[in-house]
């Protein structure tokens, strides 16, 4: 089954407890990207990945990190969680790029994330 | 400046009601798509229907349809037949830049369904 998995789906830190949040995807996918959800905001893009070795800044990266070492690998790093950070996170992929078709994206299942 | 508005934060509609979900755009890139999702209480993003800009047509997916007004930026979300079911939060997302190789979703605030018995 194609799908995005992302894990764990909730947890629970303290401030300050380096995390990482997996997420792989099994469609050879080239582009993945990480997004935030809070209320009122809508999901708001964190980093995004064109290829292996190629990431980039969405419009929230600030305390996260991202690697891709692996096209089907695209973990999500909070070196050191603030509060602020506590949101409902979402890594998708995507086929690639065309004019005007319809490369939507596959979305994992999302990982709550508490940070006290 | 948002690039995408969703301006209705809930909707009530009555089961077997058709419902429009309103969603306008800002964007000067000649080709973009629009997308629809759904986000039930569970959490996950469901896809609902895709527009491209470059599309005569709009939009068709069973019970869902896209009023895609290009001239206003509009792309209204119309849901026919409403059932119990569709009670969830929807997003609206625009993917610009295609052309240029860059593949962001730029999503709305979402609106939330709720569908009465």
């Amino acid at each position: 089954e194609a799908q995005v998995t992302q894990n764990p789906r909730y947890l629970i830190t303290v401030t300050g407890k380096k995390l990482t949040v997996t997420c792989s995807q099994n469609m050879n996918h080239e582009y993945m990207s990480w997004y935030r959800q809070d209320p009122g905001l809508g999901l708001r893009q964190i980093y995004y990945s064109m290829n292996v070795e190629v990431t980039d800044k969405g419009d929230v990266p600030e305390g996260y990190k991202v690697s891709r070492k692996e096209k089907r690998n695209f973990p999500l790093i909070l070196e050191s969680p603030s509060p602020n950070q506590t949101s409902l996170y979402f890594c998708a992929s995507s086929l690639g790029t065309g004019e005007n078709e319809n490369y939507g994206y596959t979305f994992g299942s999302g990982t709550r994330l508490t940070v006290v | 400046a948002q690039k995408i508005t969703q301006t209705q934060p809930g909707m009530f509609v009555q089961e077997k009601e058709a419902v429009t979900l309103d969603c306008t755009y800002d964007t000067s890139d000649p080709s973009y798509g629009l997308f629809w999702y759904k986000q039930p209480s569970s959490g996950e993003m469901i896809f609902l229907i895709y527009q491209g800009s470059y599309d005569q047509q709009n939009a068709t997916e069973g019970r869902y349809s896209l009023n895609f007004q290009k001239a206003r930026k509009s792309a209204n979300l119309v849901i026919s037949a409403s059932q119990l079911g569709d009670s969830a939060m929807y997003f609206c997302a625009m993917r610009e830049g295609a052309a240029g190789g860059y593949n962001k979703l730029i999503f709305g605030a979402g609106t939330r369904l709720a569908v009465h018995p």
